[in-house]
C-alpha cells in the first residue's frame, strides 16, 4: 500500500516569508510525528498528533511554528516569518497507536527540503 | 528527561569485519529504544526495537541489539559488514506509554572493500 507522502518535495521561499508543509500518512495510521533535520545532525522532535487526543507540541522551536490535523488524515506544519535558521529537510512519520508492548514502528515520509534564502 | 547518545560520529570498517555502533540513554521512565538506518537519498527504516520483552533484539540485515540497563546501553552489532551496510544509523528512545521520541545525532557508517 501507500506510504507516508510529504509535499512539496522542496520548497525555496525568502526569508520572512510564510510557508506550509504537508503530510499525509498512511491510512489507518492514528499516530503522527513531524521532525526536522538540519545538514549532518540527526532528527529534532517537533510534534506529534495522537487520535483526538490534543497534541504534544513541546517540540516547537518557537510561536512561528504550528501544525494542525484533522482527525487520523492530512497533517499541515506551518512556519510563519521564515528565518535562514529554519532551513533543513522537515520529516513526517506515521504509526499504529501505542500497544501494550509500548510505541510502535513509525514510517518516515520522503521529507520535504526547505531552503530560506 | 531522556536523551540518547551516539558515541561515536563516524564508524570505518572493513567489508566482512564486525560492526559495532554504541549508544547509550538516559530515561526516567521505562525506556523503549529503537535503531533506524538512513540510506544516502533514501527514506529511514527501522532496524529493530526494545520493548522491555527479550533484551537481545534481532532486526532486519542481520543486525541486532542488546539492552544492558545497568551500562544504559543499546549497541547495534552486526558479525559481518556489507558494502550496502553503508549509511546513517540512528539510535532512538521513547518510553513506554509516552509519546516524545528523541533521536541521537547519528553515527555514519563506512564500509571499505
Amino acid at each position: 500500500g501507500a506510504g507516508v507522502s510529504q509535499s512539496p518535495s522542496n520548497k525555496v521561499t525568502e526569508k520572512g516569508k510564510d510557508v506550509e508543509l504537508r503530510c499525509d500518512p498512511i491510512s489507518g495510521h492514528t499516530a503522527l510525528y513531524w521532525y526536522r533535520q538540519r545538514l549532518g545532525q540527526g532528527l529534532e522532535f517537533l510534534i506529534y498528533f495522537q487520535g483526538n487526543s490534543a497534541p504534544d507540541k513541546s517540540g516547537l522551536p518557537s510561536d512561528r511554528f504550528s501544525a494542525e490535523r484533522t482527525g487520523e488524515s492530512v497533517s499541515t506544519l506551518t512556519i510563519q516569518r521564515t528565518q535562514q535558521e529554519d532551513s533543513a529537510v522537515y520529516l513526517c512519520a506515521s504509526s499504529l497507536a501505542f500497544s501494550v508492548q509500548g510505541p510502535n514502528e513509525q514510517f518516515f515520509g520522503p521529507g520535504t527540503r526547505l531552503t530560506v534564502l | 528527561a531522556q536523551s540518547v547518545t551516539q558515541l561515536d560520529s563516524h564508524v570505518s570498517v572493513s567489508e566482512g569485519t564486525p560492526v559495532l555502533l554504541r549508544c547509550n540513554y538516559s530515561s526516567s521512565y521505562s525506556p523503549s529504544l529503537f535503531w533506524y538506518v538512513q540510506h544516502p537519498n533514501k527514506g529511514l527504516q527501522l532496524l529493530l526495537k526494545y520493548t522491555s520483552a527479550a533484551t537481545l533484539v534481532k532486526g532486519i540485515n542481520g543486525f541486532e541489539a542488546e539492552f544492558k540497563k545497568s551500562e544504559t546501553s543499546f549497541h547495534l552489532t552486526k558479525p559481518s559488514a556489507h558494502m550496502s551496510d553503508a549509511a546513517e544509523y540512528f539510535c532512538v528512545v521513547t518510553h513506554t506509554g509516552g509519546f516524545k521520541t528523541i533521536f541521537g545525532a547519528g553515527t555514519r557508517l563506512f564500509v571499505k572493500a
